[in-house]
């Protein structure tokens, strides 16, 4: 049974630049959530996806946006591409018990390494 | 919205030592709560999760953390650390009203000395 999976590992672009980024979750598993994870800091919220919309938000700008597939995997992009983006991207999958999106364990990607240069 | 606070950066202890984090959380309603632990090149991976019932959870390699509400603390405590438990570990909490989304704290670093 193949966990998350996410690709590339590592990505290096130029300020400017757009990236994409992508994520397959565990197998069973509908949800897709994205995590920014800044060197020496805790992963941050970004958003995250079921039945192919965005259902939350994290405290992030409008050139985060992201996909999720009838196959429920996902893609982030990143436009216009800051020195401060650089970061260790994560995914995260969980699945809908009954309705509800809480008391599920997510479970986390190996992540992208993005360096903005 | 929620916050998480790990007050300890960074700990170094010897093997066999025993093992206390501190997690603090700011959030007044039902909360359900995680230890995260990324090992070096590895993947975070869930050490233990409390979601209602007893306070005192039991995890993985021997991990356990206690949920005190009044206090609005998760600490993780192991009586006896291994060199093999040298890692990064997380703190995160859902607030129920939230959906699942995971609010995480800073992180401690454990360097445990063979």
């Amino acid at each position: 049974d193949a966990g998350v999976t996410q690709s590339p590992t590592h990505l290096i672009k130029t300020r400017g630049q757009q990236v994409t980024l992508r994520c397959s979750p565990k197998s069973g598993h509908d949800t897709v959530s994205w995590y920014q994870q800044a060197l020496g800091q805790g992963p941050q919220f970004i958003f995250q996806y079921y039945e192919e919309e965005e259902r939350q938000r994290g405290n992030f700008p409008d050139r985060f946006s992201g996909h999720q597939f009838p196959n429920y995997s996902s893609e982030l992009n990143v436009n216009a591409l800051l020195l401060g983006d650089s970061a260790l991207y994560l995914c995260a999958s969980s699945f809908i018990i009954t309705g509800q999106r809480v008391n599920n364990e997510q479970f986390f990607g190996p992540g992208t390494r993005l360096t903005v240069l | 919205a929620q916050s998480v606070s790990q007050h300890n950066h960074h700990v170094i202890l010897s093997e066999a030592a025993s093992l206390e984090l501190g997690c603090n959380y700011s959030y007044g309603g039902t909360v359900n709560l995680f230890w995260y632990v990324q090992y070096p090149g590895q993947h975070l991976q869930l050490l233990l999760k409390y979601f209602s019932g007893d306070p005192l959870v039991k995890g993985i390699k021997g991990f356990e953390a206690e949920f005190i509400k009044s206090k609005f603390s998760f600490n993780l405590r192991k009586p006896s650390v291994q060199w093999s438990d040298t890692a990064e570990y997380f703190c995160a909490v859902n607030a129920i009203t939230a959906g699942n989304k995971l609010t995480f704290g800073g992180g401690t670093r454990v360097l445990v000395k063979p």
